[in-house]
């Protein structure tokens, strides 16, 4: 099935540095989302956005819709132990009478006490 | 308010055996899904139920995977015969409707040997 790929696969850094990651796919969505995986639990929302350009923060992130509906942009700024996990983007349609999430591959985030 | 239960945790089986998954959705939620999560992969989604009804199970591998929603509300997933490759954790995740955020469950990791 299709996935998305996402940049970097993996990120070790110290606390208090600042984060990027970004997702892109072959096809256009009509809807972006962010989520946070821990080991052994679910992903959890953490942003999601609705319109092409869209700029939404939620605390210490920051996530963008690309205007080529093609891709989306995850900053975390000053990070902190507990930011330690998987970070799935995932892209979805209003197409067809289905709620499909499209997850991307994941990006692991490493952080230094 | 409760989250989404699914049981076991974690299983074990050995190849050609069967092996069946229980979820239990927020209440009030009328959409379920299952999703599979193969390691270092984002999750994919198997089967959508809006109340009993099946949404979308386009990429089920119906020739060993079943779903059933028989009342609207707690869902089983059943692998028989279980291969070496549906090793994997799956995922049930329920929402309002089938255009609003999922929530996730804690997942049940397979083992097949």
């Amino acid at each position: 099935g299709q996935q998305l790929n996402q940049s970097p696969q993996s990120m070790f850094i110290q606390e208090g540095e600042d984060v990027s990651m970004n997702c892109t796919s072959s096809s256009i969505f009509n809807t972006w989302l962010w989520y946070k995986q821990d080991p052994g639990e679910g992903p959890v929302l953490l942003i999601a956005l609705y319109k092409a350009g869209e700029l939404t923060s939620n605390g210490r992130l920051t996530a963008q819709f690309g205007i080529t509906r093609k891709d989306s942009f995850l900053n975390i700024s000053a990070s902190i132990p507990s930011d330690v996990g998987i970070y799935f983007c995932a892209g979805r349609n209003y197409g067809g009478a289905t709620n499909k999430l499209i997850f991307g591959t994941g990006t692991l985030l490493a952080v230094q006490p | 308010e409760a989250g989404v239960a699914q049981s076991p945790r974690y299983k074990i089986i050995e190849k050609r055996q069967s092996v069946a998954f229980w979820c239990n959705p927020i209440s009030g939620h009328a959409t379920l899904y299952w999703y599979q999560q193969i390691l270092g992969q984002g999750p994919k989604l198997l089967i959508q139920f809006q109340n009993n009804g099946v949404v979308d199970d386009s990429q089920l591998p119906k020739d060993r995977f079943s779903a059933e929603r028989l009342k609207g509300v707690d869902s089983t997933l059943k692998i028989q015969p279980a291969k070496l490759e549906d090793s994997a954790v799956y995922l049930c995740a329920s929402s309002l409707g089938q255009f609003n955020e999922q929530f996730f469950g804690p997942g049940t990791r397979l083992t097949v040997l």
